[in-house]
Parts: C-alpha cells; structure tokens; sequence
C-alpha cells in the first residue's frame, strides 16, 4: 500500500465546467475526508464518509459540489458549473474509525478554474 | 465552533538551532487532540506530533516537542537540531474526540531553515 493516492494532482478548467476528483484511500481505512486548501490557508473540512455512508457535510460545500464514496472504497468528489472561487487545492485524507489515529494525506488535486 | 490560531506567518532558523512555533486554539470541548502536520512544498501533509488532551505529559518525538497549556490553550511546537529538511509550511490542527473526528486547521506557519 503506498498510502493515500489522488487523482490527478492537477487540473485546469474554464469557468462554468464540470470536474471530478478521485481519491483513493489506504485500503483498510474506513473514513475518508475531503478538505480544501487556498492560498496562504489552512484545510477547510468539507465532507467526510465512513465506510459508503456520507456523515457530514460542511456549509462550504455548496449544491454544486457532491462526494461519493461507492462501495466504502475510492471516493470522488465533483464540483458542477465551476466558478474561479473553486480554485484551490483539494485534500483527501483517510483514517480508521478508532479514537486517536492518525489520518493520512494524499497529496491533493490542484484546481485551477479560469 | 473551535478555532485554531498560529501567529507567526513566518519563521526562520540557523540549521542546528531550535525554534518554536506557536499555536492557540478555542474550545469548550474537554476531550480533544492537538496535532502538528508538515506540509513540505508540492508533497502530502505528514503528521509530526500528537498531543491527547487528557494527557498532562508533553508528547515528544525525536528532535520535535510540544508545550501542551491546557488551561492557556496553548499548544507550541519546539523543533531542536533544525535541519534543511524540517523547512515545510507546519500546520496546528484541533480534533475532537468522537463523532466525525475532522480536524481544524490554523492558517499555518512557513518555516525556512537556513544553512
């Protein structure tokens, strides 16, 4: 296993497109989250899934914006109708569902809208 | 809501000197984690140290180790020995214990190590 593995790790789009991320997690892991990073920020909580089940969702992710995690295994996350507000840098991160673990990064999908 | 705030923008060390990088957190939560990440540029967060509130012993991890103040809410990140290789953005994050477990995120500090 060679740890969390996002896909792509760049992506360029015109304003007004449909893109989708895909995150794949360390195979025993059953959380999974998805947190976005702009520039001179810390990650910011969007969505987080144990196992298939999405459990949270954070008022930063608008309707435009939906995850999926089929099966409890890869996750994607699509963001419909693009605006340059939607660039940043897009995390995942997976982790057992046990107190106190660690929750691994991958190395994230950078989205440039313009 | 909790918070997370780190102070310095920037910092910088002689390498083999040390240097602590300060954070403050908001909470009225009495089991949680505080958490050091490393953000090395163009590479994946990596954590450096956790610190369990419960805990009154400061966590240590090699050259890396915290001053956990619970009452202050303070939870600062003491880096010994600095090498080039500990330059990296270094985030401070807060975790509660239970439910969706997310983490909180400070803005980060930017850390550069110099020869």
């Amino acid at each position: 296993d060679t740890g969390v593995s996002q896909d792509p790790r760049h992506k360029i789009t015109k304003r007004g497109q449909n893109v989708t991320f895909r995150c794949d997690p360390i195979s025993e892991h059953n959380r999974l989250y998805w947190y976005r990073q702009t520039l001179g920020q810390g990650p910011e909580f969007l969505t987080y899934f144990q196992n298939e089940a999405q459990l949270e969702k954070s008022r930063l992710l608008s309707d435009r914006f939906s995850a999926e995690r089929p099966k409890g295994s890869f996750s994607t996350l699509e963001i419909q109708r693009t605006e340059q507000g939607d660039s940043a840098m897009y995390l995942c991160a997976s982790s057992l569902a046990v107190d106190s673990t660690e929750a691994f990064f991958g190395q994230g999908t950078r989205l440039t809208v313009v | 809501a909790q918070t997370v705030t780190q102070s310095q923008p920037e910092m910088s060390v002689q390498e083999a000197e040390t240097v602590t990088l300060s954070c403050t957190y908001d909470t009225s939560e009495s089991d949680y984690y505080l958490f050091w990440y490393k953000q090395p540029p163009s590479r994946q967060m990596i954590l450096v140290i956790r610190q369990e509130a419960y805990k009154q012993q400061n966590a240590t991890e090699n050259r890396f180790s915290v001053n956990f103040q619970k009452a202050a809410k303070s939870f600062s990140l003491k880096i010994s020995d600095s090498q080039l290789g500990d330059a990296a953005m270094y985030f401070c994050a807060y975790r509660t214990q239970g439910g969706s477990e997310k983490l909180v995120f400070g803005k980060g500090t930017k850390l550069t190590v110099n020869p």
